[in-house]
């Protein structure tokens, strides 16, 4: 599966929208790109994914560039309840990594008042 | 709707006995999933069972460590004579199965096990 770049780190302001990239520049054609988050020691709790087109639903956006080479995932209202480890993962389907997940060291979103 | 359920949340074990950790699938998920996240470490990957089989165990211990999911019943993960450096937070995840695309995994609380 194609590694993945997060920054380490990030702020944001309560109520303000927080916009976590992440680099997949080796993506095959077959692999999604896949958000989790963990919330201090919690189960990892499944975001959005997508596969070309920009996804959306309750809990975020995600916007995949037109290259496929980078993403953004995008909470659109940050709330003190959003501080957490925030995953990009791009997994393979339909291969020997079929259900794989391989979690790198992730960003860390403190939101702050 | 249940989501996924792990017991025990906390486990304690002395060095030497086993430790069996249940998990439970939302209900008609056929695919389960174990990852083991040491203290200030990443979550790693350690086996992917379907119901009676285990399809990729890549990532478990070569020795004291096992998998089943059974036609009826929870998955267990069973660690055999514990050492100190299982202790860790395990996590279960399932997956109703791949249908043409994606196939995403939702977690468990975790198991925290101790070994004194």
């Amino acid at each position: 599966d194609a590694k993945t770049t997060q920054p380490p780190s990030m702020d944001c302001a309560e109520g303000r929208a927080a916009n976590l990239p992440c680099n997949h520049s080796t993506i095959s054609g077959n692999e999604y790109v896949y958000w989790y988050r963990q919330i201090h020691s919690q189960g990892p709790q499944y975001i959005i994914h997508g596969l070309k087109n920009n996804e959306t639903n309750e809990m975020a956006s995600l916007i995949i560039t037109e290259d496929r080479k980078s993403s953004t995932l995008i909470l659109p209202h940050a709330t003190l309840r959003d501080t957490a480890v925030y995953y990009c993962i791009v997994t393979r389907i339909l291969t020997d990594s079929w259900g794989k997940l391989q979690f790198g060291a992730g960003t860390q979103v403190v939101v702050t008042p | 709707n249940a989501g996924v359920m792990q017991n025990p949340r906390h486990l304690v074990r002395r060095r030497g006995q086993e430790a069996r950790l249940r998990c439970s699938p939302v209900k008609g998920h056929s695919h389960v999933y174990w990852y083991r996240q040491l203290p200030e470490e990443g979550l790693k990957f350690m086996v992917y069972l379907q119901k009676e089989n285990i399809i990729d165990e890549s990532g478990m211990p070569k020795e004291r460590f096992s998998a089943e999911f059974p036609k009826e019943g929870p998955s267990i993960l069973r660690i055999q004579q514990v050492v100190r450096g299982d202790s860790a937070a395990y996590f279960c995840a399932s997956s109703p199965g791949g249908i043409r695309g994606s196939d995403t995994q939702y977690f468990g609380p975790g198991t925290r096990l101790t070994v004194l």
